[in-house]
């Protein structure tokens, strides 16, 4: 069972950059999510797809930040004019939807963005 | 809204020392709750979970049961290895309606001494 997988791990940009992070789920789950990971504190949501249809985003979610999940697999977060507070850890998670244990959300590595 | 409050750490332990770390939540209805683990410079890890009232999470000799009376799940080893060091999170989430994130609590970080 190959798990969530996410590229790339670490990522060092210049303020006003774009950037873009994809995330690789688990084959048979339907949804995916995207988390935001600051130091010293717990994720905080930002998107969740199911299927390739984006169902709920967060307020923390700007206009600068788009997701997108077009064949329903995999999905890319791309945060675009990055600012220092944009640095981070950004976590994908997949799940499965189904009756048994569907909720269980399961995460890739993260994705750690730097902005200079 | 719905929150998760755990004990703040860090929680520094000797090795086969007993551990709690202690998680109450805030929500309206009847959440999962989870609890996580996070080790240095990865991602989060399920380390057990229980669905409903009086259910007991178990894996790798780790506890939590959830106390709806007490709205609690709090986290508990017996004996902790140098290997338990990591950040532990409690987390929440609804099954049913629109919601479907998890909503975490700020996440203890446990340091086992051999």
């Amino acid at each position: 069972d190959t798990g969530v997988s996410q590229d790339p791990r670490h990522k060092i940009t210049k303020r006003g950059q774009n950037v873009t992070f994809r995330c690789d789920p688990i084959s048979e789950h339907n949804r995916l999510y995207w988390y935001r990971q600051t130091l010293g504190q717990g994720p905080e949501f930002l998107t969740y797809f199911q299927n390739e249809a984006q169902l709920e985003k967060s307020r923390l979610l700007s206009d600068r930040f788009s997701a997108e999940r077009p064949k329903g697999s995999f999905s890319t977060l791309e945060i675009q004019r990055t600012e220092q507070g944009d640095s981070a850890m950004y976590l994908c998670a997949s799940s499965s939807g189904g009756l048994q244990g569907g909720n269980t959300q399961y995460f890739g590595p993260g994705t750690r963005l730097t902005v200079l | 809204g719905d929150s998760v409050t755990q004990m703040e750490g860090p929680v520094t332990l000797s090795e086969e020392a007993f551990l709690t770390i202690n998680c109450t939540y805030t929500a309206t209805g009847y959440p999962s709750l989870f609890w996580y683990v996070q080790y240095p410079g990865e991602g989060l890890q399920l380390l057990l979970k229980a669905t409903k009232a009086d259910d007991k999470g178990s894996n790798k000799g780790f506890e939590a049961t959830y106390r709806k009376e007490t709205t609690s799940f709090h986290l508990e080893k017996g004996s902790v290895q140098v290997s338990d060091s990591a950040v532990y999170f409690c987390a929440l989430i609804f099954s049913s309606g629109s919601a479907r994130q998890l909503t975490f609590g700020s996440g203890t970080q446990l340091t086992v001494l051999p």
